[in-house]
């Protein structure tokens, strides 16, 4: 069975650091989420490829944050530099198209935990 | 701003007894409901989905129950098993783009 592919698993760092995640999607899913889950919280999206092109950025932070998708396959999310208030699950997740009946079904990847001390 | 209001945050069910879920939104222009499922340290997976147009969809033991008037969903779980213990989140989007979650909630499951 196809699955979202992320690492690292888990990732430690001190403030001020950069830290980035990778995610390799479904083959053949044109869109990518990256989700951030706080502890306790539902997931919150930070931004939304479709193919190598942004689609929503609107809630990711971008004096610190930052995302590619460069060939619109695989993606790398950074940050930099890390605060305490960045801990959280980073979800990358994807789908099968943009709009229509079934790009609801988003497929979600492990995650990648960040601790920030 | 929270879209998507979900109650309660915990909840704990005899095994075999029905569990639910409710969620409440504002965006008239959802227009499509799902649940995930998630397990500690696992991403979340689709459980079961509605559009507007039905007011109930059943898949196995998991039946969700749409409101349009109400704008209210919620997520039941039949003869609830301790497997089922996981942390289940309603989503609501708009054209299958930006989906917003609710804050979850813990299902226990006791044996």
């Amino acid at each position: 069975e196809a699955e979202v592919a992320q690492s690292p698993r888990y990732k430690i760092t001190e403030k001020s650091q950069a830290v980035a995640f990778w995610c390799d999607p479904i083959s053949g899913h044109a869109t990518l989420y990256w989700y951030r889950q706080i502890l306790g919280q539902g997931p919150e999206l930070l931004v939304q490829f479709q193919d190598e092109s942004v689609v929503d950025d609107s809630q990711l932070p971008k004096d610190r944050f930052s995302a590619e998708r460069l060939k619109g396959v695989d993606s790398t999310l950074k940050i930099q530099p890390a605060e305490l208030g960045d801990s959280a699950m980073y979800l990358c997740a994807s789908s099968p198209r943009e709009g229509g009946r079934d790009a609801g079904e988003l497929f979600f990847g492990e995650g990648s935990r960040l601790t920030v001390l | 701003q929270q879209q998507v209001k979900q109650s309660p945050q915990s909840l704990i069910v005899q095994k075999g007894g029905i569990s639910i879920i409710n969620c409440a939104y504002e965006n008239t222009a959802f227009d499509y409901f799902p649940w995930y499922q998630q397990f500690p340290g696992k991403g979340p997976a689709l459980l079961i989905a509605i559009r507007p147009d039905v007011s109930e969809k059943k898949e196995g033991r998991f039946t969700i129950s749409f409101n349009k008037s109400a704008k209210q969903f919620s997520l039941h779980i039949m003869d609830s098993q301790p497997g089922d213990s996981a942390t289940y989140f309603c989503a609501a989007s708009y054209y299958g783009n930006k989906l917003v979650f609710g804050a979850g909630t813990i299902l226990r499951v006791k044996s």
